[in-house]
């Protein structure tokens, strides 16, 4: 399918495993970015990548690692998940880096941790 | 830092009524600003968008306008329909160094519309 995808679209873990949240794109974008969305705080960025191999830290990136190693895909991880985790996370990639540039949204990840 | 903020929702209109979700900012510079509209069980999605000053963003009946003096950016709809309903996120998009175009958001609004 063209666009964004995500998956899992649900997931329930527990405290303390590893869980990895999936992202691909097929546009060939550059630009990739991991946000999570909580009531009362709207969306906040986590980690976001210019290119393959190439990411940086958001605003909220504790605990969390990402990867790219293909253009295409921007993997999430939790490595030791917490309550505290438990969120929406959305993927999104942009075609440029420019302030003006609109970012395409897959369909989110809603994860529960108990 | 950069930061956005939106009016408090939930907001509840009937159908055909007029609509404004406030939206202020602060930042330096000169940003680019954009609304989002997030539909139940979906991901976001851009509404309209203005990168300068006094620009007019405007799509599907909404309109907004860039105004750098009282750093606002005011979603507005003249007649809304039962299929708005939706959330509306204000955002702000960064550029320059490893800024990379990430977005700011605010808190985002919940809109009921009845019919």
């Amino acid at each position: 399918d063209a666009g964004i995808t995500q998956s899992p679209r649900y997931k329930i873990t527990e405290t303390g495993r590893q869980v990895t949240l999936m992202c691909h794109q097929t546009w060939s974008h550059s630009y990739m970015f991991w946000y999570r969305q909580d009531l009362g705080h709207g969306l906040r960025l986590i980690y976001y990548s210019a290119a393959a191999d190439i990411t940086d830290k958001g605003e909220v990136p504790d605990g969390y690692v990402v990867s790219r190693s293909k253009t295409e895909n921007f993997p999430l991880t939790l490595e030791s998940a917490t309550r505290s985790q438990t969120s929406v996370y959305f993927c999104a990639s942009s075609e440029g880096g420019g302030e003006g540039n609109e970012q395409f949204f897959g369909p989110g990840t809603r994860l529960t941790v108990l | 830092g950069d930061s956005v903020t939106q009016m408090e929702g939930p907001v509840t209109l009937s159908e055909e009524a007029f609509l404004t979700i406030n939206c202020t900012y602060t930042a330096t510079g000169y940003p680019s600003l954009f609304w989002y509209v997030q539909y139940p069980g979906e991901g976001l999605q851009l509404l309209l968008k203005a990168t300068k000053a006094d620009d007019k963003g405007s799509n599907k009946g909404f309109e907004a306008t860039y105004r750098k003096e009282t750093t606002s950016f005011h979603l507005e709809k003249g007649s809304v329909q039962v299929s708005d309903s939706a959330v509306y996120f204000c955002a702000l998009g960064r550029a320059g160094g490893t800024s990379y175009g990430k977005l700011t958001f605010g808190q985002g609004t919940i809109l009921t519309v009845h019919p």
